[in-house]
């Protein structure tokens, strides 16, 4: 199974800051890489998918970028509404795998 | 705005059985492949299954491969997840969600509230 490990594990930050989070892979998966954001008590909601392509009426403040084993999603000026989970996914190969989630804080 | 809502989750005994449901709407179902993903209690997430329009393409993780079986009805929209020898350690809240399309790369574009699944004596 391909393993997934996001860093860091949770970080703090403000409002308007600009945020990077890092997921890398154990084995090469390409491109096929995607971002979840899941607040408390709720589903996850796509972001990026193919590593760097925004998910439709996902704000532009998201970008993702990376490809092989390192990957990111930086988000430029972190907004009230953006504290939450944020998970990475590899569809490369079954089975799917996810990191174990980044936690953003105020 | 595509809409999936799932049921069946309940409080179920160790080896028990318990089949959840994921009604579909405001999509073309029978064109679309469906997964199913679980989040233990204050864990991450965990893909479970998927299945693909015509129901014979089927996947699953290791963990749960020989006693769940996902399946679905195109003429009712709605995919399910058989549930058989459960286990403590299946205890989490089940996601279904949509893929956001056949070809790679593969991505979930959509999901369901959840339906919470716990498997205690």
């Amino acid at each position: 199974d391909i393993q997934m490990t996001q860093s860091p594990s949770s970080l703090s930050a403000s409002v308007g800051d600009k945020v990077t989070l890092t997921c890398r892979a154990s084995h090469s998966i390409s491109n096929f890489l995607n971002w979840y954001q899941q607040k408390p008590g709720k589903a996850p909601t796509l972001l990026i998918y193919g590593a760097s392509t925004l998910q439709s009426g996902v704000p532009p403040r998201f970008s993702g970028s990376g490809s092989g084993t390192d990957f990111t999603l930086t988000i430029s000026s972190l907004q009230a509404e953006d504290f939450a989970t944020f998970y990475c996914q590899q569809t490369y190969s079954n089975p799917w795998t996810f990191g174990q989630g980044t936690k953003v804080e105020i | 705005e595509v809409q999936l809502l799932e049921s069946g989750g309940d409080l179920v005994q160790p080896g028990g059985s318990l089949r959840l449901s994921c009604a579909a709407s405001e999509f073309t179902f029978s064109n679309s492949a469906l997964a199913w993903v679980r989040q233990a209690p204050g864990k991450g997430l965990e893909w479970v299954s998927s299945v693909f329009p015509s129901g014979a393409k089927t996947f699953y993780t290791d963990s749960v491969r020989g006693r769940f079986t996902i399946s679905r009805d195109n003429s009712k929209n709605t995919v399910f997840l058989q549930m058989n020898n459960l286990r403590p350690e299946d205890t989490a809240v089940y996601f279904c969600a949509k893929y956001g399309g056949l070809t790679r790369p593969h991505y979930l574009e959509s999901w369901g509230q959840g339906t919470l699944v716990t498997v205690s004596s």
